[in-house]
């Protein structure tokens, strides 16, 4: 089956612009993870949807963060304006039911604000 | 309140070692799973186990095992035989039931020379 597809790659911008990133899950899995992976640290939930809907977006920074998932399949992290402290790997997750399924990551972004 | 706690951050063994990672988690639920995650240089995170609080059975699969032990609250990882493809950095999750939200531990670098 094919992965977690996540774009772009790597990303370069600066502080105060905007960037966007998109993930496409394995085909049938209801649930979608956006992750924030700090250097050195481990990945940190921002947002789970479930199908389309919202199920925990507690540690979503909500004043500049943004999240979509319109049609229940692929899903839109959205930054802006981006701040020095959100260079991070953004990593996207799905898994075929909310709870203790195993999570199936991408490849994630990694972002640099400069 | 829930927590991972991978206590080493960097490991560094030779070919043919064994290696053991450690893990302590804190939660006060009684139903909880957790998990080991490896990730290669690549960046995508790869699942390689699922335990739940009731089955505290060590498992073994090929040159890796695990040790569950409830009483001392770890989930210890090891590595036999450790090769230089076991170059990575390995994560320790949570997951409590009630919320079905994954938490990480900061991860754990192992470096394998050959």
């Amino acid at each position: 089956e094919a992965g977690v597809a996540q774009s772009p790659r790597y990303k370069i911008i600066e502080k105060r612009q905007s960037v966007a990133f998109w993930c496409n899950p394995i085909s049938g899995h209801a649930t979608l993870y956006w992750y924030q992976q700090i250097l050195g640290q481990g990945p940190k939930l921002l947002i789970q949807f479930q199908n389309n809907g919202v199920v925990d977006d507690s540690q979503l920074p909500k004043d500049r963060f943004s999240a979509e998932r319109l049609k229940g399949v692929d899903s839109t992290l959205k930054i802006q304006p981006a701040k020095l402290e959100d260079s991070a790997v953004y990593l996207c997750a799905s898994s075929w039911g909310q709870g203790v399924a195993p999570l199936h990551f991408g490849n994630g972004t990694r972002l640099t604000v400069t | 309140a829930q927590k991972v706690t991978q206590a080493q951050t960097e490991i560094s063994v030779v070919e043919k070692e064994d290696v053991t990672l450690d893990c302590v988690y804190e939660t006060r639920d009684t139903t909880y799973y957790l998990f080991w995650y490896k990730q290669p240089p690549s960046g995508e995170l790869v699942f390689l186990i699922r335990r739940n609080s009731f089955d505290e059975q060590n498992e073994i699969s090929g040159r890796y095992s695990w040790n569950f032990q409830k009483s001392t609250s770890s989930f210890n990882f090891t590595i036999t035989a450790s090769q230089v493809v076991d170059s990575a950095v390995y994560f320790c999750a949570l997951l409590n039931t009630g919320g079905f939200k994954t938490i990480f531990g900061a991860g754990t670098r192992l470096f394998v020379k050959a």
